[in-house]
């Protein structure tokens, strides 16, 4: 089966730096991928990796381990407008190439 | 350049109804995948559309069924609704079989709520 983890909620200053933690089990791994979702609106692309380590862009950075299912993604000098739930999703091999499973999304507050 | 779209932006339907949602892809596009969000969670795979044809199908009934069109539209048809079809719709556009890290664009989506 088919399982990502990740917090439901966190709390940030702005200004600050948060670190957002998703890990996952799957059957044949292709790929992860971070998704910002402000309420009411569609998700939008943050980031891939599929390779372990780490990809910068911008002040959003995501890191992967495929050793250990771990992936997080990394927010800094957080501004209001970060506020919004951020989801992270696995692709599998098989079946429909850009099949991604979702995690129930993290909803990221960030305080003045 | 337009994005996905998708219509209606909401709908109110009652238990046993059925009901068509709609999506144009992002131009260049040719594959259309479904999304199912109920609120707070993560968004839930229904099926993928490529070349007018279902390539794959996640874990809903058969009530849930779709539809391309040789432009590469696509239409999510759900009959005998139920209350707990109440979520977001979300369609997303890639392009086609090529793997790699072609990164999905998600329309805003349709809000149904079933009464």
């Amino acid at each position: 089966g088919q399982n990502i983890d990740q917090p439901t909620e966190m709390t940030a200053t702005e200004g600050a730096i948060v670190q957002i933690n998703c890990t996952y089990q799957t059957s044949g791994f292709n790929g992860l991928f971070w998704y910002q979702q402000h309420a009411g609106e569609a998700p939008t692309f943050l980031s891939y990796n599929v390779l372990d380590g780490l990809e910068e862009k911008g002040r959003f950075s995501s890191f992967l381990s495929r050793s250990k299912g771990y992936s997080y993604l990394l927010l800094k000098e957080l501004q209001m407008k970060d506020s919004a739930s951020y989801l992270c999703a696995v692709r599998a091999y098989g079946g429909a190439t850009n099949k991604l499973i979702f995690g129930t999304g993290t909803l990221l507050a960030v305080q003045p | 350049d337009a994005g996905v779209t998708q219509s209606p932006t909401h709908l109110i339907k009652t238990r046993g109804q059925q009901v068509t949602l709609r999506c144009s892809p992002k131009s260049g596009h040719d594959t259309v995948s479904w999304y199912q969000q109920a609120l707070g969670q993560g968004p839930q795979f229904i099926f993928q559309y490529y070349e007018e044809e279902e390539r794959q199908r996640g874990n809903f009934p058969d009530r849930f069924s779709g539809h391309q069109y040789p432009n590469y539209s696509s239409e999510l048809n759900v009959n005998a609704l139920l209350l707990g079809d109440s979520a977001l719709y979300l369609c997303a556009s890639s392009r086609g079989d090529r793997g790699g890290n072609e990164k999905l664009f998600f329309g805003s989506g349709t809000q149904l709520s079933v009464l």
